[in-house]
């Protein structure tokens, strides 16, 4: 069965912290990974991953795929309070591209 | 910067009611989504939706459920008869291309049976 699991469940930091997300996954067929940030309501999209070793880069943000050991990490450095949110990693399953969800990290970033 | 879009954003209804979700997915878009979120659990798979049919659904998605795109732009999630465990976050989602491309998600639509 395909499965997602985040680490940790949940992270508290002060600002300027630097943060590592975890996300590991057995899925089969594996083509992508995506990461999304969740606020209040809908995912947004940050990165889609595709190939191992290649670091995704976004401002603070930076995202790295490592299809051999079957995981992902997200970094955050220099956080702020507006990184408090719940951080997602999903693969695209099937030929359809469905979604596979972790439970998601909880990230609170305390002034 | 285009995106996707729902109505209502919360829906209140009674056990047994029919509600009706609406989507507008982003324009260029061919695949289309329907997840959904129970409070304080994952973000589920409903159903996917390309070229005027179903392409995958999920063991949630039962009779109960339905889908349909009746006009060029909306993307509607039907559900015949709620019960109160359908109480969730239901997102849409679009993406230009199936197999690993990105999703993007509207802001969902909180609905509540009572």
């Amino acid at each position: 069965e395909d499965k997602v699991v985040q680490s940790p469940l949940s992270l508290v930091v002060h600002e300027g912290d630097t943060v590592t997300l975890n996300c590991s996954y057995e899925v089969t067929n594996f083509r992508s990974l995506l990461w999304y940030k969740q606020e209040k309501k809908a995912p947004t999209f940050l990165f889609m991953l595709t190939s191992s070793g290649i670091e995704k880069k976004s401002g603070r943000l930076s995202s790295i795929l490592d299809k051999k050991e079957l995981f992902s990490i997200l970094n955050i450095t220099a956080t702020q309070t507006g990184d408090s949110a719940i951080y997602l990693c999903a693969p695209p399953k099937g030929n359809t591209g469905k979604l596979i969800f972790g439970q998601g990290t909880t990230l609170q970033v305390k002034p | 910067e285009p995106e996707v879009t729902q109505t209502p954003s919360h829906q209140v209804t009674q056990m047994g009611q029919e509600v009706i979700l609406r989507c507008v997915p982003i324009s260029n878009h061919l695949y289309f989504y329907w997840y959904r979120q129970i409070l304080g659990q994952k973000v589920e798979f409903l159903v996917s939706f390309y070229n005027n049919e179903i392409s995958e659904k999920s063991e949630i998605f039962d009779d109960q459920f339905s889908v349909e795109r009746p006009d060029g732009s909306n993307f509607t999630l039907k559900i015949r008869s709620t019960k109160l465990e359908d109480s969730a976050m239901y997102f849409c989602a679009s993406s230009e291309r199936s197999r690993g491309y990105e999703q993007y998600f509207g802001p969902g639509t909180r609905l509540t049976v009572t």
